[in-house]
């Protein structure tokens, strides 16, 4: 079956400093792998997508993210983080079968002044 | 362009009653996604609508149920209340039948007392 695994809950980081947010995902065949983020009472905006090639995908506000097949990962990245990135992030894979995405439980990240 | 609109933003209800949530998809759109983001249980998919037809359904009661406009829109259907069904009720679209990106709506805040 399909899964996804965020193993950080929460994570708290500087202004300014970098980040990587961690996501495995289990999934037979070659997966789509999404990133989105959510504000407080927002619904999700794609920050990039993994289909195919490039396994270092670049995706909006500066985010990137890589496809390592062999970790089955999909680690969300970004060299300096802004006060504005405090927010909720899921990774997600989705099923060929049902158009169906499987979400992680997603990291809350914390900006610190 | 207009996104993923849904309505109402927010709506309390009593154990027992039911409940009827709606989604426009973005212009061109014909797939709609609903999925339940509870606290604590993370993003769950409920039902996939695509050309007027259920095409998927996740692990969820038949009180769960909805349907599909012609003109692309949907709504879900919420039978019998109960209090575990407070959630945020979020919708997606894509084009049909298409492994491709999902974009959500703002979601509709349900609270049940």
């Amino acid at each position: 079956a399909q899964s996804v695994t965020q193993p950080d809950i929460h994570i708290t980081v500087s202004e300014g400093a970098s980040l990587e947010l961690r996501c495995n995902y289990s999934y037979g065949a070659t997966p789509y792998l999404f990133w989105y983020v959510q504000s407080p009472g927002q619904g999700l905006q794609l920050l990039l997508k993994y289909f195919s090639g490039d396994t270092l995908v670049q995706g909006i506000k500066g985010f990137e993210a890589e496809f390592k097949r062999s970790q089955s990962s999909f680690n969300l990245r970004k060299p300096s983080v802004h006060w504005s990135d405090a927010a909720e992030y899921f990774c997600a894979v989705l099923a060929e079968s049902g158009n169906q995405f499987y979400f992680g439980t997603g990291t809350s990240l914390t900006v610190i002044p | 362009e207009a996104g993923v609109t849904q309505s109402p933003t927010h709506l309390i209800k009593t154990r027992g009653q039911q409940v009827t949530l709606r989604c426009s998809p973005i212009s061109g759109h014909t797939s709609v996604y609903w999925y339940q983001q509870a606290l604590g249980l993370g993003l769950q998919f409920l039902l996939w609508y695509d050309e007027g037809e259920e095409r998927n359904r996740g692990n969820f009661p038949p009180r769960f149920s909805g349907r599909q406009f012609p003109n692309y829109s949907s709504e879900l259907n919420v039978n019998a209340l109960e209090l575990e069904d407070s959630a945020l009720y979020l919708c997606a679209s894509s084009f049909s039948g298409s492994l491709d990106t999902q974009y959500f709506g703002p979601g509709t805040r349900l609270t049940v007392l």
